[in-house]
């Protein structure tokens, strides 16, 4: 059972490139969350889907996109990095709105 | 603006000791408050969890202990061993998840 999966795990970009971050999830989950994690702040909200066909924005959500592509998929995309972007980032999902949360493994993203 | 706030930042703690983390919240709508455990280099992972209609709940050598009135919640680990070193966060949740900010906690045997 994969749970929550991400790729990359590992990423480095250039100032000023974009790029998508793809999540999956095989747990038939409706809502799916993107995080970052910086060091000191805990993990904090980018976007999130409460179910197939809505995203909302989280707490820091300047720079980014999101696509709920379909129940199992939910991408993050930075289409011109920048180097306060440089984070680890992280795929949730829970199977409500109003139920534990399952996480990825993440992925490091460097910006230079 | 901080909904969730976690304290300490980091402690230490020997083998076979205890280990407590604090938390605080504003929002009084939140409904769920899980503890994450989270290793270096992987993704978080549910501890432990508690709803507010009770005001402790216990597995194994993890107990939250919740006050409503005051709207803290904290994380005891019992008999705290070296594979318990990590990263704990506290969240809250009323349609999506808030994190605290985190406590690094050592074991040293």
């Amino acid at each position: 059972n994969a749970g929550v999966t991400q790729t990359p795990k590992f990423q480095v970009l250039k100032t000023g490139q974009s790029m998508t971050l793809q999540c999956a999830q095989d747990m038939n989950h409706n809502s799916m969350y993107w995080y970052r994690q910086d060091p000191g702040m805990g993990l904090r909200l980018i976007y999130y889907s409460a179910s197939e066909g809505t995203t909302d924005k989280g707490e820091v959500p300047n720079g980014y996109n999101v696509s709920r592509l379909n129940k199992r998929e939910f991408s993050l995309r930075l289409e011109s990095a920048a180097p306060s972007q440089t984070s680890v980032y992280f795929c949730a999902s829970s199977a409500d709105r109003n139920t534990e949360a399952f996480f990825g493994q993440g992925t490091r993203l460097t910006v230079v | 603006q901080q909904q969730v706030k976690q304290s300490p930042q980091s402690l230490i703690v020997q083998k076979g000791g205890i280990s407590i983390i604090n938390c605080a919240y504003e929002n009084t709508a939140f409904d769920y408050f899980p503890w994450y455990q989270q290793f270096p280099g992987k993704g978080p992972a549910l501890l432990i969890a508690i709803r507010p209609d009770v005001s402790e709940k216990k597995e194994g050598r993890f107990t939250i202990s919740f006050n409503k009135s005051a709207k803290q919640f904290s994380l005891h680990i019992m008999d705290s061993q070296p594979g318990d070193s990590a990263t704990y966060f506290c969240a809250a949740l009323v349609d999506k998840l808030i994190f605290g900010t985190g406590t690094r906690l050592q074991v040293f045997p």
